[in-house]
């Protein structure tokens, strides 16, 4: 079966801090690997996504992941973040029939 | 505009009673789920539908029921059976053949009185 495992629960930085969040995933496929986000009342939404090629993967609002294959994670990093990042962010696994599987997310607040 | 719609976005039912969820989609996709999304646990399968008059049990099936006899709609019912059904339900759709991409509706927020 797989999984994903999202490091940390709670994260607080202030504004133009580097952030990383870390994704371990075990699968036994091929893997598509995802980072969605959920902004305070929005929905979620996607973030990035990596499914071959350059293990380096960029997406939306500077944001970016780095597939290591030996590593089986796919951490999420921004160089400076800012105020309106403050959300919620799940790593997800998958490429099936069955739709994801999710992290169990973390809570990112940027302080100002 | 094309899009998930999840209704009601709040709903509040008394323990026993069943409640259905409806989700709409008109983005043509093939395949669409329900997630549970419970703080701290991250989302969870509950069912999920590849075509039409066909669905699988996810992950946390019990207590829950579907249907999908329109391509578009994809209603879950949270029966009594359910112990603990207070949540926040998500609904999404993919292309099919599945690359993995999800596009979720804004949710509805089930609260058992």
């Amino acid at each position: 079966a797989q999984s994903v495992s999202q490091h940390n629960h709670h994260v607080i930085l202030s504004e133009a801090a580097s952030l990383e969040l870390g994704c371990n995933y075990s699968y036994g496929g091929t893997v598509n690997l995802f980072w969605y986000v959920q902004y305070p009342g929005q929905h979620l939404q996607l973030l990035l996504k990596y499914f071959s090629g350059d293990p380096l993967v960029k997406g939306i609002k500077g944001f970016e992941a780095e597939f290591i294959k030996s590593k089986f994670s796919f951490n999420l990093r921004k160089p400076s973040v800012q105020w309106s990042d403050t959300a919620e962010y799940f790593c997800a696994v998958g490429g099936g029939a069955d739709g994801l599987t999710f992290g169990k997310g973390t809570h990112l607040i940027i302080q100002p | 505009d094309g899009g998930i719609t999840q209704s009601p976005k709040y709903l509040f039912r008394k323990e026993g009673q069943n409640v259905t969820l409806s989700c709409e989609q008109n983005l043509n996709h093939d395949a669409m789920y329900w997630y549970r999304q419970d703080p701290g646990q991250g989302l969870r399968l509950i069912y999920y539908s590849q075509i039409v008059n066909d669905f699988q049990k996810g992950d946390i099936a019990e207590g829950y029921s579907v249907s999908r006899e329109k391509k578009e709609s994809f209603p879950l019912t949270v029966t009594s059976a359910q112990k603990n059904p207070t949540a926040f339900y998500l609904c999404a759709s993919s292309m099919f053949p599945n690359t993995g991409e999800l596009f979720f509706g804004e949710g509805s927020r089930l609260t058992v009185l």
